[in-house]
């Protein structure tokens, strides 16, 4: 119930491609969604959140399509570039103690984005 | 730079060893969250800390313990170190008790030989 599934577990995608990475969840008590960035010997670093009242936000190149019937969750990455490379994480969190009052994370999507 | 701060950057130690883990969160931030990376295990969450007290566990082992210092820093102890406790730990903060948002420090990497 509290396990976050991510897919894929790695991504190559030419500069100026669009990188899309999925996620799952089962727990109907998450209430927000976070996507971070993790560069090679860095930690986590937010990056873009929604709440499952809205189907979609956008900020700059990047994009999360929330579908609350399905229970999944992407990210879009639009026009790739170089500088994106890095791994990301999605989560999902909820207050309340169903939902464990954590951040629980995917496992994880390693993206290289050629030049 | 989030702003929270780890140290050391690096530990190297042998099996059966202890060692002392330290993170220092932003200013302000009353909350602290350590967890554990490793490559097989993503990130899971260990423990979090709020203004001193403890307010929930995660899948931290018996061997591992943590506390939150007065001036709001914390200290994650590990001991009876195992090979399988390689990973890198990080710790984050927030603002409140149930926040969401959580800054990440640069973590801590852990070898044990």
């Amino acid at each position: 119930q509290q396990q976050v599934k991510q897919s894929p577990q790695s991504l190559i995608v030419q500069k100026g491609g669009i990188s899309i990475i999925n996620c799952a969840y089962e727990n109907t008590a998450f209430d927000y969604f976070p996507w971070y960035q993790q560069f090679p010997g860095k930690g986590p670093a937010l990056l873009i959140a929604i709440r499952p009242d809205v189907s979609e936000k956008k900020e700059g190149r990047f994009t999360i399509s929330f579908n609350k019937s399905a229970k999944q969750f992407s990210l879009h990455i639009m026009d790739s570039q170089p500088g994106d490379s890095a791994t990301y994480f999605c989560a999902a969190f909820g207050a309340i103690k169903a939902a464990g009052n954590k951040l629980t994370f995917g496992g994880g999507t390693r993206v290289l984005v050629k030049p | 730079d989030s702003g929270v701060t780890q140290t050391p950057k690096h530990l190297i130690t042998a099996t059966g060893q202890r060692v002392t883990l330290r993170c220092s969160p932003r200013s302000g931030d009353l909350s602290v969250y350590w967890y554990q990376q490793s490559l097989d295990q993503g990130l899971q969450f260990l423990i979090h800390y709020y203004n001193g007290e403890e307010r929930a566990k995660g899948n931290i082992l018996e061997r591992f313990s943590a506390q939150q210092f007065p001036d709001l820093h914390s200290e994650l102890n590990l001991s009876s170190l195992e090979l399988g406790d390689s990973a890198l730990y990080f710790c984050a903060s927030s603002v409140e008790g149930t926040s969401k948002t959580q800054y990440f420090g640069p973590g801590t990497r852990l070898l044990v030989l």
